[in-house]
């Protein structure tokens, strides 16, 4: 069964360094999204994602954050400068177009970004 | 839906016996698709069943089944015959009121008990 794929599964990054996690949706999807979890709490929604552009974001998802589809493939979230407050799982997700029928989200296996 | 409430931080269940988590949320919206999500140690994130809101038919999935009460804005997730696979913590997501992402509940962790 196709999945989604994020790569790295973790990485731990300095207080105001740049971070881009990176996302494969699967192959026919055409909506992407981003979603965090901060350990022990809820999931967030941050960002969603079609026909290249941002069709919906939360208020987390400030100046500090960028979304790009770089190439027929990848999904990527960037974050300028990391604060410690960004330490969290990521979740990157698609879905199909809805062809009469909200499309169901796919997740893939998250990043677990750690700010030192 | 904007707000989503689960208000079972954590429930516990013997194996084979039946366990019920609940949900409630707020939308201003008619039509919206609801979403129940377990996500198991392993911190991925699995579909286990889906409604929507416009069908008066509760949604089944095997053992999973859900109490849909649109008036009262409530989601229940059923689950029969337990197993200890289904240890998990399980998000109620309702879709949000515009586009096609959701909105997560603070999730109820389900214990499954030998």
């Amino acid at each position: 069964e196709p999945e989604v794929t994020q790569t790295p599964s973790h990485q731990v990054t300095q207080m105001g360094q740049e971070v881009i996690l990176r996302c494969v949706p699967i192959s026919n999807h055409l909506y992407f999204y981003w979603y965090r979890q901060i350990l022990g709490q809820k999931v967030e929604f941050l960002v969603s994602f079609y026909n290249n552009e941002i069709s919906e974001k939360s208020e987390i998802f400030d100046d500090q954050f960028s979304v790009e589809r770089p190439d027929g493939s990848n999904f990527t979230l960037k974050i300028r400068s990391t604060k410690l407050e960004d330490s969290a799982m990521y979740f990157c997700a698609s879905s199909d177009g809805p062809r009469g029928l909200f499309p169901s989200l796919h997740f893939g296996n998250g990043t677990r970004l750690t700010v030192t | 839906a904007q707000t989503v409430t689960q208000s079972q931080p954590e429930m516990s269940v013997q194996e084979a016996e039946t366990v019920t988590l609940s949900c409630t949320y707020d939308t201003s919206e008619s039509d919206y698709y609801l979403f129940w999500y377990k996500q198991p140690p392993s911190r991925q994130m699995i579909l286990v069943i889906r409604q929507e809101a416009y069908k008066q038919q509760n949604a089944t999935e095997n053992r999973f089944s859900v109490n849909f009460q649109k008036a009262a804005k409530s989601f229940s997730l059923k689950i029969s015959d337990s197993q200890l696979g289904d240890a998990a913590m399980y998000f109620c997501a309702p879709s949000r009121d515009s586009g096609y992402a959701l909105n997560f509940g603070k999730g109820t962790s389900l214990l499954v008990t030998p």
